[in-house]
């Protein structure tokens, strides 16, 4: 399976746009890049996922590199709600996921 | 109207008993798939049920044993508790149609072997 690389943490301020990255330089041309996140006691929550453009819904935006060897999760403007672990996963479209270690993201209110 | 249900929601038993944990959908789904998350928070696969056929078992202890009685529904139950079984367990639920290939997770049932 093609690897993630995330940082284990990250801060932002409240009601600024935070930027989460990941790096997957040996991504495959069926690889898709998704995004989940697991909010305190919760179960993991999709919030978005990509192939080659750049997506938008309404959570959040996937910027994805020309070589598909990294991406960007934003989220416009966090909130205290946004704080969770956040998961980029490779994924061939309908196979299993397979959960990393993601990015812990702190919101300072 | 909750997607995916779990009961029960907290679970505390002995060494040695057997328990069930219980999950359902709404969503219509085909397929679905139990997950573990030990006390380190790492988040695993451990079965995946497509229109009640196993079809993925990720060299789980047969004492784990999954049991799809309908689409709807995916149980899990364990023999012979061990104290390395305690762990947040989570059901998820995915979808086949076109791009709509997101999991959708229960809230999960901790357990706690004593």
């Amino acid at each position: 399976d093609a690897k993630t690389t995330q940082p284990n943490s990250m801060e932002s301020n409240e009601e600024e746009p935070v930027h989460l990255p990941c790096n997957h330089s040996t991504i495959s041309g069926t690889d898709y890049i998704h995004w989940y996140r697991q909010l305190p006691s919760q179960g993991p929550e999709y919030v978005i996922h990509g192939l080659t453009s750049n997506v938008n819904n309404r959570m959040a935006s996937l910027a994805i590199a020309e070589d598909r060897k990294s991406s960007t999760l934003i989220l416009h403007r966090a909130t205290l709600r946004d704080a969770a672990v956040y998961y980029c996963i490779l994924r061939v479209l309908y196979e299993k996921l397979t959960f990393g270690t993601g990015t812990r993201l702190t919101i300072i209110p | 109207d909750t997607a995916v249900s779990q009961t029960p929601k907290y679970l505390v038993t002995q060494m040695g008993n057997d328990k069930s944990i219980k999950c359902e959908q709404n969503l219509g789904h085909d397929t679905m798939y139990w997950y573990k998350q030990d006390s380190k928070k790492f988040l695993k696969i451990m079965f995946s049920y497509n229109n009640k056929e196993l079809i993925i078992n990720e060299t789980v202890p047969n004492r784990f044993s999954p049991k799809s009685p309908d689409k709807a529904h995916l149980n899990l139950h364990i023999n012979s508790l061990e104290l390395g079984d305690s762990a947040v367990y989570f059901c998820a639920s995915r979808g086949l149609a076109g791009a709509a290939d997101t999991q959708y997770f229960g809230p999960g049932t901790r357990l706690t072997v004593l």
